[in-house]
């Protein structure tokens, strides 16, 4: 069964620190890896996205990683500033299909704290 | 900042009504999608368009039914409202990528209708 699975599903850090949150995830054939952030009451917002071919992407203070052998990535935040409160959501694209079937994780909910 | 729309933000309204959820882009994709979100849950799939005149179910089963008449509008239809569509409703698109797959692209979020059924 094709599955994302996110951890923590929450975390509470102070700002200035550095944080990592975990994906796991099932879903084969792979095609992509994305890590979104979705703040409180809005949509989802593209952080990154990965290919097969690619381990790691920054955008900023965020760095992905991804490992197609084990299926599992990461997103390191560095620096952490309260802006960055939100739900992580990693989705995984498989190649079933034209439209790319999406699989959605469920989420980590990070806390920053001043 | 993506510019694909949602109206309204919020919607409270009575059992049995009829309701329409608005989602325009003016990015000129060709994709369009429509999610449900509860809350700490993973967004599911219920409608997606490959472009105008184009619909089809998702993975999540929906009583609501979509229309893609123009590229930039993808509206959401729910007849007759009942409790169980109290949700979060998620209006997304994606380009193509120029090469008809577009499965690297991203996908740009509205701001989603909260809808509660009384």
């Amino acid at each position: 069964k094709n599955q994302v699975e996110q951890s923590p599903q929450s975390l509470i850090i102070l700002e200035g620190k550095n944080c990592t949150l975990q994906c796991n995830y099932t879903v084969s054939p792979f095609s992509n890896l994305r890590w979104y952030k979705q703040d409180t009451g809005r949509g989802p917002v593209s952080l990154t996205i990965m290919t097969f071919s690619e381990n790691t992407k920054s955008n900023g203070r965020y760095t992905a990683t991804l490992d197609a052998d084990t299926k599992q990535s990461s997103l390191h935040i560095t620096a952490s500033q309260l802006s960055d409160s939100a739900s992580y959501i990693c989705v995984v694209s498989d190649r079933g299909s034209t439209l790319g079937r999406l699989y959605f994780g469920r989420g980590t909910q990070l806390t920053v704290w001043p | 900042e993506a510019d694909i729309y949602q109206t309204p933000r919020y919607l409270v309204i009575g059992t049995g009504k009829k309701i329409t959820l608005e989602c325009s882009q003016t990015m000129g994709h060709d994709k369009m999608y429509w999610y449900q979100q509860d809350p700490g849950m993973e967004l599911h799939l219920i409608h997606y368009s490959y472009g105008v005149n184009s619909t089809e179910k998702g993975d999540l089963s929906s009583e609501s039914t979509v229309s893609r008449i123009r590229t930039e509008h993808f509206p959401l239809t729910l007849e007759s409202a009942r409790p169980s569509h109290t949700s979060q409703y998620l209006c997304a698109s994606s380009d193509d990528g120029g090469d008809g797959g577009g499965d690297n692209q991203p996908q740009h979020f509205g701001d989603g209708t909260r809808l509660s059924i009384l």
